[in-house]
């Protein structure tokens, strides 16, 4: 079975500060990992996938296949990235996308 | 900027009662989701569906649920006979090229409550 933990409900961080927000995954196959966004009174909205491999707003995530970890990284946080963000996978061949929890982040001034 | 979506934003309804939640897909896209967030929980994947039938759905998407596309614009979820825990947000989404390839966009929601 699919699951993705993301184990902070909370993270607050001062702007300039970086900012690493969490997450892990079980799957045994190969999984396709994102990051979603959701701003304030905004539509979840896609901020990156692992497959593309670029920096979207600053942020980058790698995947550890190792650790299973697929951890959501900014080096100077500013106060715009405030938002819940969503950890998510899938797999080749499948539509179904697994969402974590979600951690609200707040970047304070 | 082309968008998902999803009429109405906020619905009530009693127990038992059946409600249907629209949404409009972006034109050009192919696969269509329907996904929900019971309050304080997760994000949670109910059914996926492409050329004109669904192709996967998962455990909760049971007999009292159904998706249409009635015509070239409208993809629909039916709920027949509401239940108190399916009061959630439910969220359209839809992709040009299913989730792994292409990004799949979301709708802003409908709020289901169910009284």
């Amino acid at each position: 079975a699919q699951r993705v933990t993301q184990p902070e409900k909370l993270l607050s961080v001062f702007k300039g500060a970086p900012v690493e927000l969490k997450c892990n995954y079980s799957y045994s196959g190969s999984p396709e990992l994102f990051w979603y966004v959701q701003y304030s009174r905004q539509r979840l909205q896609l901020l990156l996938r692992h497959i593309s491999r670029e920096s979207i707003k600053g942020f980058t995530a790698d995947l550890n296949k190792g650790e299973t970890s697929f951890h959501l990284k900014k080096p100077f946080a500013q106060e715009e990235d405030s938002a819940m963000y969503y950890c998510a996978l899938t797999n080749f061949g499948n539509e179904k996308l697994t969402f974590g929890t979600g951690t609200r982040l707040t970047i304070i001034p | 900027e082309p968008e998902v979506t999803q009429t109405p934003s906020h619905q009530v309804t009693q127990m038992g009662q059946e409600v249907i939640l629209r949404c409009v897909p972006i034109s050009n896209h192919l696969y269509f989701y329907w996904y929900r967030q019971i309050l304080g929980q997760k994000v949670e994947f109910l059914v996926s569906f492409y050329n004109n039938e669904i192709s996967e759905k998962s455990e909760i998407f049971d007999d009292q649920f159904s998706v249409e596309r009635p015509d070239g614009s409208n993809f629909t979820l039916k709920i027949r006979s509401t239940k108190l825990e399916d009061s959630a947000m439910y969220f359209c989404a839809s992709s040009e090229g299913g989730t792994v390839n292409t990004e799949a966009f979301f709708g802003q929601g409908t709020r289901l409550t169910v009284v």
